[in-house]
């Protein structure tokens, strides 16, 4: 079946910092990638839409600049947390849209710890 | 706006026991309706899944329908092992290219031997 791959699985840096996460369709292309947020024994937030080639959009509540998503080709995208503070510790889960048949597949999530 | 609601765990049961997770909708037309699975430590898996009016998802021993008269989608499942013990979500998706899942809040379901 598809695959969506995400990485790193779990990251852990300094308040401050930036993190990259990315996400991959392994063996399809994916003309739209989402972005969820999971906090713990809590449902997903839906935090960004991204279409390759054009600017994410966003959801209500989620600071653009906070959290930069780039979709540079129908396989990757990324979402980037710029000066990361404890309060974005959470669970990333990415998912991409198969291009030929529309089906959602899901990423095995991305674990941050922000100290 | 389109939403899911599903009951609220946790649900703890013993072995072999009967499962029944609530879920309703609401929705603008009829979107097409899921049941997610997330083990501990992992990612979301697709359980299963219906697309229209009175079809019925199963997979694993796991069934529901998609009853729209009542905007639901129950997931049951006659008989409970404790490899089931993970946390449900019943999502749906409308019928345009390119939309989101949207998640209910998630039922965490423990199974004891």
């Amino acid at each position: 079946g598809a695959v969506v791959s995400q990485h790193p699985s779990w990251v852990i840096c300094k308040s401050g910092t930036s993190v990259k996460i990315e996400c991959r369709s392994l063996d399809f292309q994916a003309t739209t990638m989402f972005w969820y947020r999971q906090f713990p024994k809590q449902s997903l937030m839906l935090m960004a839409t991204s279409n390759e080639g054009s600017k994410a959009t966003y959801e209500q509540g989620v600071e653009k600049d906070k959290f930069l998503i780039n979709h540079a080709s129908l396989t990757l995208s990324t979402l980037t947390v710029t000066s990361a503070h404890p309060e974005d510790s959470s669970f990333y889960i990415c998912s991409a849209t198969r291009q030929d048949t529309g089906e959602l597949f899901f990423g095995e999530g991305s674990r941050l710890t922000v100290l | 706006g389109n939403s899911v609601t599903q009951m609220e765990g946790p649900v703890t049961l013993s072995e072999e026991a009967f499962l029944t997770i609530n879920c309703t909708y609401t929705a603008t037309g009829y979107p097409s309706l899921f049941w997610y699975v997330q083990y501990p430590g992992e990612g979301l898996q697709l359980l299963l899944k219906a697309t229209k009016a009175d079809d019925k998802g199963s997979n694993k021993g796991f069934e529901a329908t998609y009853r729209k008269e009542t905007t639901s989608f129950h997931l049951e499942k006659g008989s409970v092992q404790v490899s089931d013990s993970a946390v449900y979500f019943c999502a749906l998706r409308v019928r345009q290219a390119g939309t989101a899942l949207i998640f209910g809040k998630g039922t965490t379901l423990s199974v004891s031997s």
